[in-house]
């Protein structure tokens, strides 16, 4: 959705190294999540949040969103190459009941 | 945690016919579900959102006739692609919002594959 801005388009890190996503709305988001995916298959689901400042960590993984909740960051520390697949970030924009899904950002990690 | 199903997983039908693709959310009443779309390579395209005992809407672009989406009861969400086309094998993945007082949960169903040929 071009509501819901999601950089970088791909990326490739060598094993061990740090990474963030970034997850950018013109508008207020409601619930931001984060999803892994392969192509053509289901969605993990990651992290959510709700509220402007808050930040989440699982594992290596940790995910913010923005005190104005327009923007969200994942990160990951330390990469493995079972980080590699399909970032998604996924919201609802302006509160209008609808749900759309950023861009995605492809990972690949060289071992 | 909150399930939804969706099915079939995976169904191949010949072009002109209509296939229907079901989604269920398995433990909990869901008054909104979603339906998206996803090319090869691309993010999940908002297909419509669907509300229980009402009309879809339809994101612009997307055919009403040619999706047609029905959600007949609060844990069962149709989507029925009527006289289907190569152009619309894809993969369509299904979510229902749970809510709970002012706050929600999206989940998501597993997905399914469409091919027309």
């Amino acid at each position: 959705s071009q509501e819901l801005e999601q950089s970088p388009q791909s990326l490739i890190v060598q094993e061990g190294k740090n990474l963030t996503i970034n997850c950018t709305s013109s508008k207020t988001l409601y619930g931001l999540y984060w999803y892994k995916q392969k192509y053509g298959e289901g969605l993990i689901f990651l992290m959510m949040l709700q509220k402007g400042g808050e930040e989440k960590s699982h594992e290596k993984i940790t995910a913010k969103l923005d005190e104005k909740k327009q923007q969200s960051s994942l990160h990951i520390t330390a990469s493995q190459p079972s980080h590699a697949g399909i970032y998604l970030c996924g919201a609802d924009i302006g509160n209008f009941n609808k749900f759309y899904f950023g861009s995605g950002t492809k990972l690949n990690v060289k071992p | 945690g909150a399930v939804v199903s969706q099915h079939p997983s995976r169904v191949i039908c010949k072009s002109g016919t209509s296939v229907k693709i079901e989604c269920r959310s398995l433990d909990f009443q869901a008054t909104t579900m979603f339906w998206y779309r996803q090319f090869p390579k691309q993010s999940l395209m908002l297909m419509a959102t669907s509300n229980e005992g009402s009309k879809a809407t339809y994101e612009q672009g997307v055919e009403k006739d040619k999706f047609l989406i029905n959600h007949a009861s609060l844990t069962l969400s149709t989507l029925t692609v009527t006289s289907a086309h190569p152009e619309d094998s894809s993969f369509y993945i299904c979510s229902a919002r749970r809510v709970e007082g002012e706050a929600y949960e999206q989940y998501f169903g597993p997905g399914t594959r469409l091919t027309v040929t």
